[in-house]
């Protein structure tokens, strides 16, 4: 099956770092990729890594490692309005399927 | 540029009653999926499209139809509603699957009594 693990939550203060864990089981992998959805609202994507590495985007990064079947998203200068739910996905190339994992809740506090 | 409508936005059913969530995207996207949420539970996948003409099903497509007639729609249906399917449904689209990213209408939110 497939299948995406991370923390359900995390808490951090303004201005620290946080990294988000994610380890998965997808047939047919192709990529890892991270959505942020504030109070139930639509998720919005944040990031992809298709390779093995670092990939950076402002504050945000995300890292993919193939041979652990794991990834993170690095979360930089964290800010009120980071407090949110955080997601991983992977896509499965064999059958077009998108699969997300059960989310992270974040929580800055001041 | 509407990007992903769902339709409705809300809706209460009596159980054993059915109905059809619509959405529909603008962006000429061949990929649409049809999620459930839960608390605590994440996004499931219901059922899926590759492009016009196809559906495939999902982590969880008990209970639930789906069909692709045109490419900017995807319909989901609940012949039969039951409590269990008390959830926000979002739906997605992306253009080619792998990489790319998806797309999420605003969600609807149904209620089964």
């Amino acid at each position: 099956g497939q299948s995406l693990e991370q923390p359900s939550e995390v808490t951090a203060v303004e201005g620290a770092i946080v990294q988000i864990n994610c380890t998965y089981q997808t047939s047919g992998f192709y990529g890892l990729s991270w959505y942020q959805q504030h109070d139930g609202g639509a998720p919005t994507f944040l990031s992809y890594n298709a390779l093995d590495g670092l990939e950076e985007t402002g504050r945000f990064s995300s890292f993919l490692s193939r041979s652990d079947s794991y990834g993170y998203l690095l979360l930089q200068e964290l800010q009120m309005k980071d407090s949110a739910s955080y997601f991983c996905a992977g896509f499965s190339g064999n059958t077009g399927k998108l699969i997300f994992g059960q989310g992270t809740t974040l929580q800055v506090k001041p | 540029n509407a990007g992903v409508t769902q339709t409705p936005k809300f809706r209460v059913l009596k159980t054993g009653q059915s109905m059809t969530l619509l959405c529909a995207q603008d962006m000429n996207h061949e990929y649409m999926y049809w999620y459930r949420q839960d608390p605590g539970m994440g996004l499931r996948l219901i059922h899926y499209s590759v492009g016009e003409g196809t559906t495939a099903k999902g982590e969880v497509p008990d209970g639930y139809n789906v069909s692709r007639l045109k490419k900017q729609n995807f319909l989901l249906g609940l012949e039969s509603a039951a409590p269990s399917q008390t959830s926000v449904y979002f739906c997605a689209s992306s253009p080619s699957g792998a990489g790319s990213e998806a797309f999420f209408g605003q969600g609807t939110r149904l209620t089964v009594v």
